[in-house]
């Protein structure tokens, strides 16, 4: 049964850091991974998206990464805003598009 | 695109009563997912439909919960009857093959059983 943690769960720094959110998972046979963001009350929203053969992708000022072999992938945000305050969710795929959440980290970027 | 709908965002029943969420998938996705978000348990997968077939329903936790596809654009989840631990955030998302099985997640509809 794959296993996800996410550490730290949770995380404040002063606006203007580079940070790095950190995922590990137990089965390492995963399809894809994918990151999201959710805020209070609201829904997820797709970040970044990873294939199993990719190593990363980046979006803005976003990179995510992925080692498949070890079990890891990380969520570097470069820059931090206040906006980007919200609980970032690691969720890895397995056959049949089977999503597997973590608890997530909730950020706080203080301005 | 409007994105996945949900509704209703907001559902308060009482213990007993039949409870029904709706969902709209984005347009040509071809999977169908429906989720639930509790503070002890996270987001856990109920069921998922490809095609409108339903695939794995592993997730539900009781024969108090189905969930319907009759079409590639209108999927139902149903409760009867409703219990307080059913309280919760429920989410719909869809994903299509054409785009590497991403999925795209609805606003959700937060119950709440007294």
């Amino acid at each position: 049964k794959q296993e996800v943690t996410q550490i730290p769960a949770a995380l404040s720094v002063p606006e203007g850091e580079n940070l790095v959110l950190n995922c590990s998972f137990t089965d390492s046979a995963i399809y894809n991974l994918q990151w999201f963001r959710q805020d209070p009350g609201k829904g997820l929203t797709s970040l970044l998206l990873i294939q199993s053969s990719q190593r990363e992708q980046t979006s803005g000022r976003l990179n995510a990464s992925l080692d498949k072999s070890s079990g890891r992938s990380t969520l570097y945000i470069a820059a931090s805003q206040p906006g980007d305050s919200a609980t970032y969710l690691c969720a890895p795929c397995r056959g049949g598009n089977k999503l597997v959440f973590g608890a997530g980290t909730i950020l706080r970027v203080k301005s | 695109d409007a994105g996945v709908i949900q509704s209703p965002r907001h559902e308060v029943t009482e213990m007993g009563q039949e409870v029904t969420l709706r969902c709209k998938p984005i347009s040509g996705h071809d999977y169908l997912f429906w989720y639930r978000q509790t503070m002890m348990r996270g987001l856990e997968l109920l069921i998922y439909f490809n095609n409108n077939v339903p695939i794995d329903d592993s997730g539900m936790p009781e024969d108090r919960f189905s969930a319907k596809m009759p079409n590639a654009s209108f999927s139902t989840l149903k409760i009867q009857p409703s219990e307080p631990r059913d309280s919760a955030v429920y989410f719909c998302a869809s994903s299509s093959s054409g785009t590497a099985y991403e999925q795209y997640f609805g606003p959700g509809t937060r119950l709440t059983v007294t």
